[in-house]
């Protein structure tokens, strides 16, 4: 399976400021996802990153609050833009290598917003 | 939307025990996946079913996938302390073949 390198692993940052996660993948994939994870709860899907379209969000999150970038196969990252405390969570990504391997994750990025 | 619940939330178990986990889809599935998530780590993928009735066992686990393709079952056999952490079960819904949706998941601690 994948291995995916993310980070910032953990920041915190000032409200009204903006913070670019990172997500590498050691093997090209067509499909990457965006997840956030509030401790203690489950994941929710931000967006699907493909390579050469814009990402398709889901309802509750959009593009001017979330940009995402896709340039190539192994690369993606998600900006989180004027940031406000309800931003305070943990953000995944995550890439499907293959039909039957499931989805690999990266290691998170824990932010925290004051 | 669709939504996929599991119970028990949380499960506390001594060392030896066995432990169930339930997941349940509002709609049908075409799949189902299992992640392990420990404290502080990230989901790690399991298992996938695909067929319906379909059973899978990994050493002490035994994954089922429901006839109806709405439910599934994690079991653990005597369960030990590096079984510790958070059970998710995730779905794709049927004609939705990249968006997977998670279930709420269920949190186990085992004690000696």
């Amino acid at each position: 399976s994948a291995v995916i390198s993310q980070k910032p692993s953990r920041d915190i940052c000032q409200r009204g400021t903006s913070l670019t996660i990172q997500c590498q993948v050691d093997s090209q994939v067509t499909m990457m996802f965006w997840y956030r994870q509030q401790p203690g709860q489950s994941l929710t899907l931000i967006a699907t990153a493909n390579q050469g379209s814009e990402a398709t969000y889901e309802s509750g999150f959009v593009i001017d609050k979330f940009p995402i970038s896709r340039p190539n196969l192994t690369f993606s990252t998600l900006t989180v833009s004027n940031m406000s405390p309800e931003d305070s969570s943990i953000y995944l990504c995550s890439a499907l290598h293959g039909a039957n391997s499931g989805y690999t994750f990266g290691s998170g990025t824990r932010l925290t917003v004051v | 939307g669709q939504q996929v619940m599991q119970i028990p939330q949380y499960q506390h178990v001594q060392e030896g025990e066995d432990f169930t986990t339930y997941c349940n889809s509002s709609t049908t599935l075409s799949n189902i996946q299992w992640y392990k998530q420990r404290p502080g780590g990230h989901p790690v993928f399991l298992i996938q079913l695909v067929k319906s009735g379909e059973v899978k066992k990994q050493k002490r686990l035994t994954f089922q996938f429901g006839e109806a393709k709405k439910n599934s079952s994690l079991h653990i056999t005597a369960t030990q302390t590096t079984d510790v952490g958070t059970y998710f079960c995730a779905g794709h819904r049927r004609g939705t073949a990249s968006k997977l949706t998670f279930g709420t998941g269920t949190r186990l601690q085992v004690t000696l």
